[in-house]
């Protein structure tokens, strides 16, 4: 039973490059979760999707970062433009019930892409 | 505004003692408490949670215990043991609409000297 898979593991990027993280979540799982670990802190929150819909995106940055979860493939996460400050470890969560206004389902979390940006 | 403190960076403990990990939380509106576990290079694996209608829950090594009016919880692993040596973070949420979004701590590094 594969759990949540990412790649690249390691990403490095120059200044104004792109950057795309992508994650398979966990079979049987459609609700995905984005969170970003900046360095001597905690996770925090960035997004949740569900199968071609964006749920909630306010923990994102307004500017330059978009996400997406496709009908087929794997949850994308594209940095636009990357800066210095969006080195980071950014992992990706799966689960498998609809959470909004329901119970509790534990978030299965993959190895997370550390990025680093020169 | 840090909602989910773990205010000790570290922690050593000696093999098969107990290992008492520490977590303060100032969102009244958290209802849902969880622990994960982090190794190096990998991802946070959930480890035992509890809800606010407990104040304890048990799961073999691992006990959480909960103080609502403190606002205070902790984890409490008994026997400590090598293997459990790794970043313990502290996680809550809220409830109804947003209670998928987890607010982390910074976490605590265990060391479990053999």
């Amino acid at each position: 039973n594969a759990g949540v898979m990412q790649n690249p593991r390691h990403l490095v990027r120059r200044r104004g490059q792109e950057a795309r993280l992508r994650c398979s979540p966990m079979k049987g799982h459609s609700h995905v979760y984005w969170y970003r670990q900046l360095p001597e802190e905690g996770l925090k929150f960035m997004v949740y999707l569900q199968k071609e819909n964006i749920i909630d995106e306010s923990g994102m940055p307004k500017e330059r970062f978009s996400a997406e979860f496709p009908k087929e493939g794997p949850s994308i996460l594209r940095i636009q433009q990357v800066v210095r400050g969006d080195s980071a470890a950014y992992f990706c969560a799966s689960s498998s019930t609809l959470l909004a206004g329901g119970g509790q389902e534990t978030q299965y979390f993959g190895p997370g892409t550390r990025l680093l940006v020169l | 505004d840090q909602q989910v403190k773990q205010n000790s960076p570290s922690l050593s403990v000696q093999e098969g003692r107990i290992s008492i990990l520490n977590c303060d939380y100032t969102n009244s509106m958290f209802d849902y408490f969880l622990w994960y576990k982090k190794y190096p290079a990998e991802g946070p694996t959930f480890l035992i949670s509890i809800s606010s209608i407990k104040d304890k829950n048990e799961d073999g090594r691992f006990t959480v215990f909960l103080n609502k009016s403190a606002k205070h919880l902790s984890l409490h692993i008994v026997p400590s043991q090598p293997g459990d040596s790794a970043v313990y973070f502290c996680a809550a949420s809220e409830s109804g609409g947003s209670n998928y979004k987890l607010t982390f701590g910074k976490g605590t590094l265990l060391t479990v000297n053999p």
